[in-house]
């Protein structure tokens, strides 16, 4: 089965800060790549699928990247409501696995 | 409105069996693939099982393999996961998902339901 692995695991940042989060399959997914984000105490919510479309009503400071292995999620400019865990989750085929996550924390 | 309700989350002894329901409201269920996903306390996501429109597909972790089966009454708007031979790893905080559609993303969710396997 495909693997996958993001990094880092955790990261603080301030306000204004670009972030950048990276997820990387151990085969081949095409750009069958989506992003969740998860508040503290929250349900997951869908950000990215297709590795670079933007869910309806996800501000543009979200962005997605990337295609084959290699996946990159950037937020442009950090801010105090991003503060969660992060998780990329591949689609193309059963099982859909997701990432270890990613906890953005706000210094 | 889309929801989705998890139901049946208890505390159970190791080796014990549980089924877990999600009813849905808000959309036409018959017409999309759903899922369980489930947490760890503490821990991340990890994708247990989905199961096509019509239930004629069905896939599994290999974690679940052989131990749960995902069913669904289409209608009852309801999806299911019968949870056998549970082990301590297997406590969690489930969650019913919805497919997109378009795409096999994960586009709704529910609140989950908490399952407790412990002696």
């Amino acid at each position: 089965d495909i693997q996958m692995t993001q990094s880092p695991s955790s990261l603080s940042a301030s306000v204004g800060d670009r972030v950048t989060i990276t997820c990387r399959a151990s085969q081949g997914i095409s750009n069958y790549l989506a992003w969740y984000q998860q508040k503290p105490g929250k349900v997951p919510k869908l950000l990215i699928y297709a590795a670079s479309t933007l869910q309806s009503g996800v501000p543009s400071r979200f962005s997605g990247s990337g295609s084959g292995t290699d996946f990159t999620l950037i937020i442009s400019s950090l801010q105090p409501e991003d503060v969660a865990t992060y998780y990329c989750q591949k689609y193309n085929t059963a099982p859909r696995t997701f990432g270890q996550g990613t906890k953005v924390e706000v210094k | 409105e889309v929801q989705l309700v998890e139901s049946g989350g208890v505390v159970v002894q190791p080796g014990g069996s549980l089924r877990l329901s999600c009813a849905a409201t808000g959309f036409t269920f018959d017409g999309y693939t759903m899922n369980w996903v489930r947490q760890a306390p503490g821990k991340g996501l990890e994708w247990v099982s989905l199961i096509n429109w019509d239930g004629g597909r069905t896939y599994y972790a290999d974690s679940v393999k052989g131990r749960f089966t995902i069913s669904r009454d289409n209608n009852k708007n309801s999806l299911y996961l019968q949870m056998n031979s549970l082990r301590t790893e297997d406590t969690a905080l489930y969650y019913c998902a919805k497919d997109m559609g378009i795409t096999t993303v994960l586009d709704y969710w529910g609140q989950g339901t908490l399952v407790t396997v412990s002696s």
